[in-house]
């Protein structure tokens, strides 16, 4: 069964404070890693797209990296405003046609000024 | 990046009435809309897959009935939620991908049911 489990489920930083996020997967053929982030009472905001493992992606204080069974979402120095929940989702394979994400439960982070 | 929008971004409505809701993309073509609904503190919950001028594709355990959703286009899809009840009062999302890329999300609307 494809599967997606991120941890840890809550992560509290003092500002400044470098951290990582770990969302591990169980796909029957990954077609593409996704992180989301969202923000409370609204969408979730698309941050990446990881397609191979060794592909790695940076988005200011954000750098996601993949493997074979995990990815990885790095927080250099954070501020409050990165303040969020992450999103981890996988799309595998044979989902390719419609595109359907499984999404893990989520990261909540708070960064503390 | 692609826009997504979803209205109304709240609803409060009695029992027993419909309430329908729209989702756009706005800047480009989305082959697949997706509607989730969402729990507080809880991840997303797919509810069904819809491709445009096709009939869409539920989620086990999702009532096709009370969730009608209408992918009238490559740029608007409808759910409506029929006969609703308290239980049915939550964080609907929804979202729109091209040719099965990534998933661009709405806002979301917060529904009521009194």
């Amino acid at each position: 069964e494809d599967q997606v489990t991120q941890s840890p489920e809550a992560l509290r930083l003092q500002e400044g404070e470098s951290s990582s996020l770990n969302c591990s997967y169980t796909v029957s053929g990954l077609r593409g890693l996704f992180w989301y982030r969202q923000d409370p009472g609204k969408g979730p905001e698309f941050l990446f797209t990881l397609y191979s493992a060794g592909e790695e992606k940076e988005k200011e204080r954000l750098k996601a990296t993949l493997t074979k069974k995990e990815s990885f979402l790095h927080i250099t120095a954070p501020k409050p405003e990165d303040s969020a929940t992450y999103l981890c989702a996988v799309q595998a394979a044979l989902s390719s046609n419609t595109g359907k994400l499984i999404f893990g439960q989520g990261t909540t982070l708070q960064v503390k000024p | 990046g692609a826009v997504v929008s979803q209205h109304p971004s709240w609803v409060i409505c009695k029992s027993g009435t419909s309430v329908k809701i729209e989702c756009r993309s706005l800047d480009f073509q989305a082959t697949t809309m997706f509607w989730y609904r969402q729990f507080p503190k809880q991840s997303l919950m797919l509810m069904a897959t819809s491709n445009e001028g096709s009939k869409a594709t539920y989620e086990q355990g999702v009532e096709k009935d009370k969730f009608l959703i209408n992918h009238a286009s490559l740029t608007l899809s409808t759910l409506t939620v029929t006969s609703a009840h308290p239980e049915d009062s939550s964080f609907y999302i929804c979202s729109a991908s091209r040719r099965g890329y990534e998933q661009y999300f709405g806002p979301g609307t917060r529904l009521t049911v009194t």
